[in-house]
Formats: C-alpha cells, structure tokens, sequence
C-alpha cells in the first residue's frame, strides 16, 4: 500500500467553524490532490498541488482553501464549514506525467451540523 | 477533458471472466487509459492502466482496441471481493492533465 494517511478520519463539527483536513505521504510523489465524494457526484476535485507551494483549483474550490509547506503534507481548510460540505474527503498522490497511477487515502468523513 | 461512457452496471458470477467496457471515442494520441475501482466504504484503487498495447497485472488485464477508441478491463475470475465502482479514467500529459475526472463508473455485481 502507497504511504498516504489522512487525519482526522472522522470529524463532527458546527457551521461556521474553521476545519482542517491533513493529507500526509511518505512517497514523495509531485502531485497532491483533494476530492470529495458525495451520493449521486462521484468524486469531485477540490484543489491540487504539482509541487511545494503550487496549488490550483478543481471544479469544486468555492469554500476551501489549500496549502502545501512541504513535500509530504497537503492541507485542506474549510474557512467556515457550512451543512453543503458535509461529505467524505479523499486524499491522492501521485507522481508526475499521464502514465502514473493515482494512490489514494483512506477518507475522512466529515459532517457539519 | 477527453469523455468515457461505461454501462451503469454490470453483473456476473463468482470464478467467471467479467469483461467491463469503456468507450473514450475523443481521445487525444497522449491520454493514457487508467482503471480504478472503489469497494464500499473505501478510497478508489488503482487497478490498471494502459497506452496503445494490451497490459496484464496480478489484479487484471487491459485490453485497448487498435484505434484507442475503446477499451475493455477483463477480471481473469471474479470474486465476491471484485464487487465494486469501476471507474475507466483517461490521464494526459501537461500540468492539471495529470488529475482524474471520475464519472459515475460500473457498478460491478458478483453473485455467489
């Protein structure tokens, strides 16, 4: 199994509050990627990362924010968590060009009430 | 993002070949064709992938049709163990072509 650990794996948590997520990886793979799953969407890119420091969006950033200060760790802030990101988030790396698979996390669920 | 088109589901028996198709009519000379499945309650797996020649793994075998426009992941014996989403995904080259467009994928059903 790839080295990828997310923490926490499950999170409760009020609307409003700030959260964050940790993606940490003991691969030193480039690229750094955040998703969510939700019934009925499949998983959905949050916002990605090709190297320290080098973050951009996926098709569903509104709401989150990302940074990644070294090579093994990737952070996912909800600024003010609202119910709509309730959902269960995925964790992947992988290494650089088309011919590299994907390695994902095991999750963490996270509910805003 | 180049488009696949899987079948929503599929079944098949315990100790049979389950061949799973993908159609990706649009894709580019440098899109690799990647396969990953998700079991319930899990993260996405990766399974297999693939260019242009057929690719064989201790999970499963790839078969990409000659004009790339097709492809077909072939679980050898299926287990009650392979039921799961199986996503086919296609990877290009070049800076946010690295990540993963997921679509709804094959609900693969093994019956005992």
């Amino acid at each position: 199994d790839a080295g990828i650990t997310q923490s926490p794996r499950h999170k409760v948590t009020e609307t409003g509050t700030p959260v964050t997520l940790r993606c940490h990886q003991t691969e030193n793979h480039r690229y750094m990627y955040w998703y969510r799953q939700d019934p009925g969407h499949g998983l959905r890119l949050i916002h990605y990362s090709y190297g320290v420091k080098d973050t951009d969006k996926g098709e569903v950033s509104d709401g989150y924010s990302v940074s990644r200060s070294k090579t093994e760790d990737f952070l996912l802030t909800l600024e003010s968590a609202t119910s709509s990101q309730t959902s269960v988030y995925f964790c992947a790396i992988s290494g650089q060009g088309g011919s590299y698979e994907q390695y994902f996390g095991p999750g963490t669920r996270l509910t805003v009430t | 993002d180049a488009k696949t088109t899987q079948p929503n589901s599929m079944e098949s028996n315990e100790e049979e070949p389950v061949h799973l198709p993908c159609n990706h009519s649009t894709i580019s000379g440098t899109d690799y064709i990647h396969w990953y499945r998700q079991l319930p309650s899990q993260g996405p797996e990766y399974v297999i992938h693939g260019l242009t020649s057929n690719v064989n793994n201790r999970m499963a075998s790839l078969a990409i049709a000659e004009d790339r426009k097709s492809s077909t992941l072939i679980l050898h014996r299926a287990t009650l163990r392979d039921a799961a989403v199986y996503y086919c995904i296609l990877r290009g080259s070049g800076g946010s072509n690295y990540k993963l467009t997921f679509g709804k994928g094959t609900l693969l059903t093994v019956n005992p």
